[in-house]
């Protein structure tokens, strides 16, 4: 079973900190993905990477940045926390080809306040 | 640009059969996927068309039609547990990540 894991699933901060989600999976999946999922815009991609060392910026990349230095980890990191970055983040993993399901991680709720 | 549609909300009864229909404009084809998303839980696959005509999987079936742009998801048998948002995500070329519709929330009732 594929497992993808997020390391909070709730998570309060202050404006401007600096925020680290972790996203680890167990399946030695080439591609992750990070999104966000608000009510009303549904899932939105801020960054992939389809290797170590590699990323690539989504369609909302602003605010935000990456880090992959293992293949099984994938990290977003929000510089400075703003309110309107309260959202849920959800982590994505999947072998690469056009036919490869996404899977999910749980989920994260970050309320920035 | 990229362009997924499908309904807001829908509601039916427990039983009974529902098609919750899915549109898209995108630069490329590669795949049309559906997602099943509980409350407060990650979104899990259902299905996957690439090819013109209907997929079968139990309860559930799919349904693409290249040329106009469409799909639908066909769950029958509706149990109050298929209560949950139902997301449409279109590959647009190659090895890209998925492009969501906004998802359709169904209410089984009984």
């Amino acid at each position: 079973d594929v497992k993808v894991t997020q390391s909070s699933r709730y998570l309060v901060k202050r404006t401007g900190e600096k925020v680290f989600l972790e996203c680890v999976q167990d399946m030695d999946h080439e591609n992750m993905f990070w999104y966000r999922q608000d009510p009303g815009l549904g899932l939105r991609l801020i960054y992939f990477s389809y290797d170590v060392k590699m990323k690539e910026k989504g369609d909302i990349p602003e605010g935000y940045s990456v880090s992959r230095e293992k293949k099984e980890r994938f990290s977003l990191i929000l510089e400075s926390a703003s309110t309107n970055q309260t959202s849920m983040y959800l982590c994505a993993s999947s072998l690469p080809g056009q036919s490869h399901e996404q899977y999910f991680g749980p989920g994260t709720r970050l309320t920035v306040t | 640009g990229q362009n997924i549609d499908q309904p807001t909300e829908m509601t039916a009864t427990e039983g009974a059969i529902v098609q919750i229909n899915c549109t898209y404009q995108t630069s490329g084809f590669n795949g049309l996927f559906w997602y099943q998303q509980h409350a407060g839980e990650a979104p899990t696959f259902l299905s996957y068309n690439v090819l013109d005509g209907l997929e079968e999987k139990g309860r559930f079936s799919s349904f693409l039609s290249r040329s106009k742009g469409y799909s639908y998801l066909l769950l029958k048998e509706l149990q109050m547990k298929d209560s949950a948002s139902y997301l449409c995500a279109v590959r647009d070329k190659g090895n890209t990540p998925l492009v969501f519709g906004k998802g359709t929330r169904l209410s089984v009732i009984a």
